[in-house]
């Protein structure tokens, strides 16, 4: 168990949706990370939020949106669902307070199917 | 631009025998930090180990061993003794030098290994 929880795990909906994805982190990691998972893709960065703001930005596009919360936790607003959007997506928290370190823990992953 | 590269998309090999899993990278920094992650069947990501770009000391851990060799831009991942539970995609990733806020990973496109018994 990586600490990182993510919710739901599994997630089916239709084109044209719209869906939450949410990730709370480790206790006291300040990073959160969202990357997606698909067979073409493979595994890509979306975006980081650091301590409640945004701090890198990857592949994500422009029907996807996140925030970091002052609890910390985090949640990846997908809208305009399109069958490619069909992927796993986990969420990763690093830099716990007093840590040198970077590894990114990663949560289970939310599974998203879209019909 | 980073890039991995993991040539290998799969491995099949037999237990007990012993399989080296090749990762290759390029970054235009002098200071990055190297990855390798185990995603098994069940699908979460598990951290294996990092490694510094200063620090070319190869490790071992237990039947697990990675060597770096940044005058080939080579980070791999050996494993001993091979048992089924060892079946899993394995992901190479690089990331940029920290700052304190972290950095993202760029994956490689993963190795599947299968283990028979």
């Amino acid at each position: 168990d990586s600490g990182v929880t993510q919710t739901p795990k599994h997630l089916i909906t239709a084109t044209g949706q719209r869906v939450t994805l949410r990730c709370s982190p480790r206790s006291g990691d300040l990073s959160v990370y969202w990357y997606q998972q698909s067979l073409d893709q493979g595994l890509q960065f979306l975006i980081q939020y650091y301590n409640g703001e945004e701090r890198a930005k990857g592949n994500i596009l422009e029907r996807f949106s996140a925030q970091q919360f002052p609890d910390l936790h985090s949640e990846l607003n997908l809208s305009s669902l399109e069958l490619g959007d069909s992927a796993l997506y986990f969420c990763a928290s690093s830099v716990r307070r007093a840590s040198s370190y970077n590894e990114q823990f990663f949560g289970p992953g939310t599974r998203l199917t879209v019909l | 631009a980073q890039k991995v590269t993991q040539a290998q998309t799969e491995i099949s090999v037999v237990e007990k025998e012993d399989v080296t899993l090749d990762c290759v990278y390029e970054t235009r920094d002098t200071t990055y930090y190297l990855f390798w992650y185990k995603q098994p069947p069940s699908g979460e990501l598990v951290f294996l180990i990092r490694r510094n770009s200063f620090d070319e000391q190869n490790e071992i851990s237990g039947r697990y061993s990675w060597n770096f060799q940044k005058s080939t831009s080579s980070f791999n991942f050996t494993i001993t003794a091979s048992q089924v539970v060892d079946s899993a995609v394995y992901f190479c990733a690089l990331s940029e030098a920290l700052n304190n806020a972290g950095n993202m990973l760029t994956f490689g496109g993963g190795t599947r290994l299968m283990v028979k018994p």
